[in-house]
């Protein structure tokens, strides 16, 4: 099915932990991006990606690491993971940055780091 | 810094009247807004884009209005509908000049039948 996707949907891990989340599109979209959603913080963005190998740190970075081998991929890794990255992660994308392209949204992961 | 402010409380209107929500900004002059909407547990979805030299845009039962020298935008849903209950995110370009959407932290709208 075309779309963006992601994976897990919900995941639980512990302090100190590596975890990683994916997000697929099927799209062909050139850029990609990372946010998280808190409540009180509305949707920050983490790291965006504008094409394979180019990536860009956002508003929240600290603690994240991302990689864009592929275009359709773009995987979002919390190396050692604490619980203030407890959040719902959403992943987007868009075939371009300019004022009429919205951006395309995944159904998020919702992380809980114990 | 760039800030977007949105009524934090929900807004709860009748099925059938119209339901307004505001997107207020501060320190900056977008090129464009963007409004979205959001259902639980799901991904925002895009509903419209206003550009800077606009002053209303229409899509079926929705209108925005983007007025540059207050620096707001009004989001309206008219005939609104129980289905149209849900949390509405605004969304400006960063004011870095990427066009990266920065966004407000949205409003609930519950419509009652």
């Amino acid at each position: 099915d075309a779309g963006i996707t992601q994976s897990p949907r919900y995941k639980i891990t512990e302090t100190g932990r590596q975890v990683t989340l994916m997000c697929h599109q099927t799209w062909s979209h050139s850029y990609m991006f990372w946010y998280r959603q808190d409540l009180g913080h509305g949707l920050r963005l983490i790291y965006y990606s504008a094409a394979a190998d180019i990536t860009d740190k956002g508003e929240v970075p600290d603690g994240y690491v991302v990689s864009r081998s592929k275009t359709e991929n773009f995987p979002l890794t919390l190396e050692s993971a604490t619980r203030s990255q407890t959040s719902v992660y959403f992943c987007a994308s868009t075939g371009g940055i300019s004022y009429n392209s919205p951006l395309h949204f995944g159904n998020g992961t919702r992380l809980t780091v114990t | 810094s760039q800030k977007i402010e949105q009524n934090s409380e929900a807004l709860n209107i009748q099925e059938g009247k119209t339901a307004t929500l505001t997107c207020n900004y501060t320190n900056y002059s977008p090129a464009y807004l963007q409004w979205y909407r959001q259902d639980p547990g799901r991904g925002p979805v895009f509903l419209l884009l206003i550009r800077e030299n606009e002053k209303e845009k229409r899509k079926e039962r929705l209108k925005v209005t983007f007025d540059t020298t207050l620096k707001q935008s009004l989001f309206h849903i008219t005939a609104s509908q129980p289905a149209d209950s849900a949390t509405y995110l605004c969304a400006l370009d960063n004011e870095g000049g990427s066009y990266i959407p920065t966004f407000g932290r949205g409003t609930s709208l519950i419509v009652h039948p």
